[in-house]
């Protein structure tokens, strides 16, 4: 069935380093993998996505990377900063009509100062 | 920046009572999904809603379950007799039309089931 899962549940960096979250996924059919923030007592937050044709996309501080050969995705964030700490979810676009996201089970990230 | 609203933020109900959540998604959205995280938890899809009707809803989403949109603004999610089970936040999300990954979602209900 789909599935789309993460290696780490918590990851502790310290302020100013990079930080990278993994998410592994098992249906390869979809169009978009997406990574979302999540903070305390609020909704998922869009940070980044990357459409299944490409292996990187960079934005502001963040690159998200995927291998579709070991159907892997990756969440990079350069000089992590506290205001970084939170959960970390990737999920993946559902390509049927509803357009549903399939949601990974969440890595925490705190940020020591 | 458009934002999705819920309402209540927090809703405390005795089991076997009937609860609705409440949600305003983004007036030009016309996509709306409710979600549900369960403490702890990933966030699990359990409906989605288009043109006034049910378009996908996951195995969550039984005959105890129903989605609305009552007027043009508001989306709700009915649970009829709540269970413990159900104790978990409910988000709310928007789409927009012809942009597959264009959701926001809304802040979340905490429904506390006792």
């Amino acid at each position: 069935g789909e599935s789309v899962g993460l290696h780490l549940p918590t990851l502790s960096v310290q302020e100013g380093d990079n930080s990278i979250i993994n998410c592994a996924y098992s249906n390869s059919a979809s169009d978009y993998f997406i990574w979302y923030k999540q903070e305390s007592g609020k909704g998922p937050q869009f940070i980044i996505d990357i459409r299944s044709n490409m292996d990187k996309r960079q934005g502001q501080r963040v690159t998200v990377l995927l291998n579709k050969t070991v159907k892997h995705l990756s969440l990079q964030i350069a000089a992590t900063q506290p205001g970084d700490s939170a959960v970390y979810f990737c999920a993946e676009l559902g390509m049927d009509s509803s357009y549903k996201l399939i949601f990974g089970s969440g890595t925490r990230l705190l940020v020591r100062p | 920046e458009p934002e999705v609203t819920q309402t209540p933020s927090h809703q405390v109900t005795q089991m076997g009572q009937e609860v609705i959540l409440r949600c305003v998604p983004i007036s030009n959205h016309l996509y709306f999904y409710w979600y549900r995280q369960i403490l702890g938890q990933k966030v699990e899809f359990l409906v989605s809603f288009y043109n006034n009707e049910i378009s996908e809803k996951s195995e969550i989403f039984d005959d105890q379950f129903s989605v609305e949109r009552p007027d043009g603004s508001n989306f709700t999610l009915k649970i009829r007799s709540t269970k413990l089970e159900d104790s978990a936040m409910y988000f709310c999300a928007s789409r927009e039309p012809g942009q597959g990954r264009g959701y926001t979602f809304g802040s979340g209900t905490r429904l506390t089931v006792v």
